[in-house]
């Protein structure tokens, strides 16, 4: 049974240009949930997805960041115009059911650098 | 926002030793909770979680303590491995939201 697989795993984009990370859930799951970590800090939440829906976004910043998880295929991450400040590893989850309610398991991340 | 913090940045432990891990979160809705570790380069990986109506839970060489009264979690690790190096994250949801991570904790096991 794979786990939560993510790519690319390394990702380097100048400023001004766009980044999309992807994220298959595992076997089973529907529920997807993307962090953004900053090195020597903990996992800060950015958006959690449900097939076709957007459940939460309120750790999202308001521009240039969106997340979509459709009905087939992976989640993307997509980050429009990349500042040097969005340089960080982002993780997703997934979880077989809603929420906070049973444990998340996560991928190996993907770090992005701003150059 | 509320948020989850841990009292200690480094601890450092002898090979053989037990580990203890602290945690305050300060959201007393707080229904789940969960101790991950996460290697260098390696995404979290879950190692043991506990709710709310519970205080004790205990895993392989793991236990989880939660102290509601004063809002407390503790991870502890018996027999410390050199593998167990890394660092630890306690996080913490309430209902159906998203989890809230701590700062994390290394622990760092000497030989």
């Amino acid at each position: 049974n794979a786990g939560v697989m993510q790519n690319p795993r390394h990702l380097v984009r100048r400023r001004g240009q766009e980044a999309r990370l992807r994220c298959s859930p595992m076997k089973g799951h529907s529920h997807v949930y993307w962090y953004r970590q900053l090195p020597e800090e903990g996992l800060k939440f950015m958006v959690y997805l449900q097939k076709e829906n957007i459940i939460d976004e309120s750790g999202m910043p308001k521009e240039r960041f969106s997340a979509e998880f459709p009905k087939e295929g992976p989640s993307i991450l997509r980050i429009q115009q990349v500042v040097r400040g969005d340089s960080a590893a982002y993780f997703c989850a997934s979880s077989p059911t809603a929420g906070g309610l049973s444990e998340q398991y996560f991928g190996p991340g993907t770090r992005l650098t701003v150059t | 926002g509320e948020s989850v913090g841990l009292h200690l940045p480094t601890l450092s432990v002898q090979e053989g030793d037990n580990s203890i891990i602290n945690c305050a979160y300060s959201n007393s809705a707080s229904d789940y909770f969960i101790w991950y570790k996460q290697e260098s380069g390696k995404g979290p990986q879950f190692i043991i979680d506990i709710r709310s109506n519970m205080d004790k839970r205990q895993g392989q060489r793991v236990t989880v303590l939660l102290n509601k009264t004063v809002k407390h979690l503790s991870l502890q690790i018996a027999a410390t491995q050199p593998g167990d190096s890394a660092v630890y994250f306690c996080a913490e949801s309430t209902g159906r939201r998203a989890l809230t991570f701590g700062s994390g904790t290394r622990l760092q096991v000497q030989p």
